[in-house]
């Protein structure tokens, strides 16, 4: 069972453009966390949303988890050819931090 | 201070062979766990280690086991591998102190099984 959807599955777009990224569970999940992963590379995290309806930004990236805490979201301002990459969502199956389960992923590709 | 580290980077196997993967946790990370990255597809649990003992198990076949040394460093190992074991297995350790713990994970072991 696939706890974490994600969509879209590929996206491809210009350098200077705007984009947003979904990531949806039909359970409710107490806090999410937004990895990106680079060809050849283990993932990386990008931030952790905790409580519902919080928005938090990092530069160009802007993370907003839904009211209900069912869905987030990811949106980029003026996407550049470094936000190449697997964007996954993630969430911890179990009070100690380490059981994640991982959305299948959005691969963004930025062309210059 | 160096990341998680992991060995071999890339690794080529034929059917029916074992291997062992093995890696290196963030120094004072006393968890590790282990996670299968099949190609086009998101990374999937398959165990946590903390403190030596095995915390948690991923839907993986007993082919597939794990061991954490005192120094927390970790192995995987794979028995009588298929062609469907082909994929980046991925390492990620962490303090472990609560579900929004930040993981750190190493930059994978490529396995190719021919």
């Amino acid at each position: 069972t696939q706890l974490l959807e994600q969509s879209p599955q590929f996206l491809s777009i210009q350098e200077g453009e705007n984009l947003t990224v979904y990531c949806n569970s039909s359970s409710v999940f107490s806090s999410l966390q937004w990895y990106r992963q680079e060809p050849g590379e283990g993932p990386v995290l990008l931030v952790t949303v905790v409580t519902g309806g919080e928005v938090k930004k990092l530069k160009r990236l802007t993370f907003q988890f839904g009211d209900a805490r069912k869905d987030s979201s990811l949106h980029i301002t003026a996407a550049q050819p470094g936000d190449t990459g697997l964007y996954l969502c993630a969430l911890n199956r179990d009070n100690y931090g380490q059981n994640f389960v991982f959305g299948p992923g959005t691969r963004l590709s930025v062309l210059p | 201070d160096a990341g998680v580290t992991q060995s071999p980077t890339h690794l080529i196997k034929t059917r029916g062979q074992q291997v062992t993967l093995r890696c290196s946790p963030i120094s004072g990370h006393k968890s590790v766990s282990w996670y299968q990255q099949v190609l086009g597809q998101g990374p999937q649990f398959i165990f946590q280690y903390y403190e030596k003992e095995e915390r948690g198990r991923g839907n993986f076949p007993d082919r597939f086991s794990a061991r954490q040394f005192p120094n927390y460093s970790s192995e995987l190992n794979v028995n009588a591998l298929l062609l469907g074991d082909s994929a980046l297995y991925l390492c990620a350790s962490s303090l472990a102190r609560g579900p929004n713990t930040e993981a750190f994970f190493g930059q994978g072991t490529r396995l190719t099984v021919v």
